[in-house]
């Protein structure tokens, strides 16, 4: 497809499982983010990818929060040992240019992975 | 710390009227500001962006956003509103340091028929 892609759409993990999400981004953008988005607020920033570099991962709110991109276009966001407080939607976005200011380079979305820990 | 405040977290508007939907931001220089949608299932899209010159930016779908330093505010408007327009509607503000945006809260826009 044209777009960002995601999978899965929707998954439901018990507490203490390991899950990994999937981003496809749109072909040829160098740029890949990750946010984090709560019930009810806006998307907060994870990681960012220029290429297979991940180049800040400031956002990642804790050592069981990893993500790769080792060819430079799919990515993976992978949480170990979930928590209930890792339910979110988590949302990718590539950008065609080096992933600097939105005045130049525009973030295109996936329609997000639904993270629910039971 | 920058911040971004949306007002409202829902706004309910006949289809055909217009519409306004409210953003606040609180940041030290010249902001670079946004607004995005995002409708059930789909992924958050640009509506416009704003970064200098004319306060009034015209964005996509019709949708246009005022600039007003003065208030520290970037409002959302759009004459007549369709069904179609049902979603909701994010304020953002690009940190200068390291390009990142900063997000409120998000503004549900439900259509009555």
């Amino acid at each position: 497809g044209a777009g960002v892609s995601q999978s899965p759409r929707y998954k439901v993990a018990k507490r203490g499982q390991d899950v990994a999400l999937r981003c496809d981004p749109i072909s040829g953008h160098v740029s890949l983010f990750w946010y984090q988005q709560a019930l009810g607020q806006g998307p907060e920033f994870l990681t960012y990818f220029q290429n297979e570099a991940q180049l800040d991962k400031s956002g990642l709110p804790s050592d069981r929060f990893f993500a790769e991109r080792p060819e430079g276009s799919v990515s993976t966001l992978k949480i170990q040992r979930t928590q209930q407080e890792d339910s979110a939607v988590y949302l990718c976005a590539s950008s065609l240019g080096s992933g600097t200011s939105g005045r130049t380079d525009t973030q295109y979305f996936g329609p997000g992975t639904r993270l629910t820990v039971l | 710390a920058q911040s971004v405040t949306q007002p409202d977290i829902h706004i309910t508007v006949s289809e055909g009227a217009s519409l306004e939907l409210r953003c606040n931001y609180s940041y030290g220089a010249t902001p670079y500001l946004f607004w995005y949608v995002q409708s059930p299932g789909q992924g958050l899209q640009l509506l416009l962006k704003y970064f200098s010159g004319d306060t009034l930016v015209q964005g996509i779908k019709g949708f246009e956003a005022e600039f007003k330093r003065s208030q520290s505010s970037f409002n959302l408007r759009k004459p007549s509103v369709h069904w179609s327009d049902a979603a909701e509607y994010f304020c953002a503000v690009e940190r200068a340091s390291n390009y990142q945006l900063i997000w409120g809260a998000g503004t549900k826009l439900i259509i009555k028929p």
